[in-house]
């Protein structure tokens, strides 16, 4: 089977740093996803890991640990229209491309 | 732009009522999903399309049909609507483009909002 675990909510300041964390579990891994979703809207594309290690881009960073089944994508110099859902979901090896989702993090950003 | 598209956006309809969905994509995408997303539950796959009249069940497919008559169009249909399947409808498409090699997984059509009343 498959789990994503990822925090509920969390909660930041305008100008600072945040980490969403994800940690998954998933018989057979093909490739990381982060998502964000603003309220109301679809989910877009951030990020794809598919080897250990970080991707940047912009503000935006995601990092992956295979043997950990562990990521995180960094927000950095946070803005007000960051707030938004940011999912977390995994490809599986041999599944018809299906991708599974967390529950998703809503980060709330405080002027 | 990946060139997708749902109808409608809203809609609301009566209990037992049968209703259909709409996902038209412009690009000749193989794959095609529908997900619900639900508050507490996340993203949840109904049903996916992996070519012409080749669909297959996702984990919430009980009381939900789908049919693909042409690589465009993806149409899901609640049978027999329940007040439980009030809830944001999403279709998607898989998006990687070997040329570029990128890999975008999901490109999403913008929902649609059902409510069963």
């Amino acid at each position: 089977g498959q789990n994503i675990d990822q925090p509920t909510e969390m909660t930041a300041t305008e100008g600072a740093i945040v980490q969403i964390n994800c940690t998954y579990q998933t018989s057979g891994f093909n490739g990381l996803f982060w998502y964000q979703q603003h309220a109301g809207e679809a989910p877009t594309f951030l990020s794809y890991n598919v080897l250990d290690g970080l991707e940047e881009k912009g503000r935006f960073s995601s990092f992956l640990s295979r043997s950990k089944g562990y990521s995180y994508l960094l927000l950095k110099e946070l803005q007000m229209k960051d707030s938004a859902s940011y999912l977390c979901a995994v490809r599986e090896v041999n599944r018809d491309d299906k991708i599974i989702f967390g529950k998703g993090t809503r980060l709330h950003i405080l002027p | 732009d990946a060139g997708i598209t749902q109808s409608p956006r809203h809609k609301v309809t009566e209990t037992g009522t049968p209703v259909t969905l709409r996902c038209h994509q412009t690009e000749n995408h193989r794959y095609m999903y529908w997900y619900r997303q639900d508050p507490g539950h996340g993203l949840r796959l109904i049903h996916y399309s992996y070519g012409v009249k080749d669909t297959d069940k996702g984990e919430v497919s009980d009381g939900y049909s789908v049919s693909r008559s042409k690589t465009e169009d993806f149409l899901l249909t609640l049978e027999s609507a329940t007040s439980s399947q009030t809830s944001v409808y999403f279709c998607a498409i898989f998006n990687y483009q070997p040329d570029k090699q990128r890999n975008y997984g999901y490109t999403f059509g913008s929902g649609t909002r059902l409510t069963v009343v």
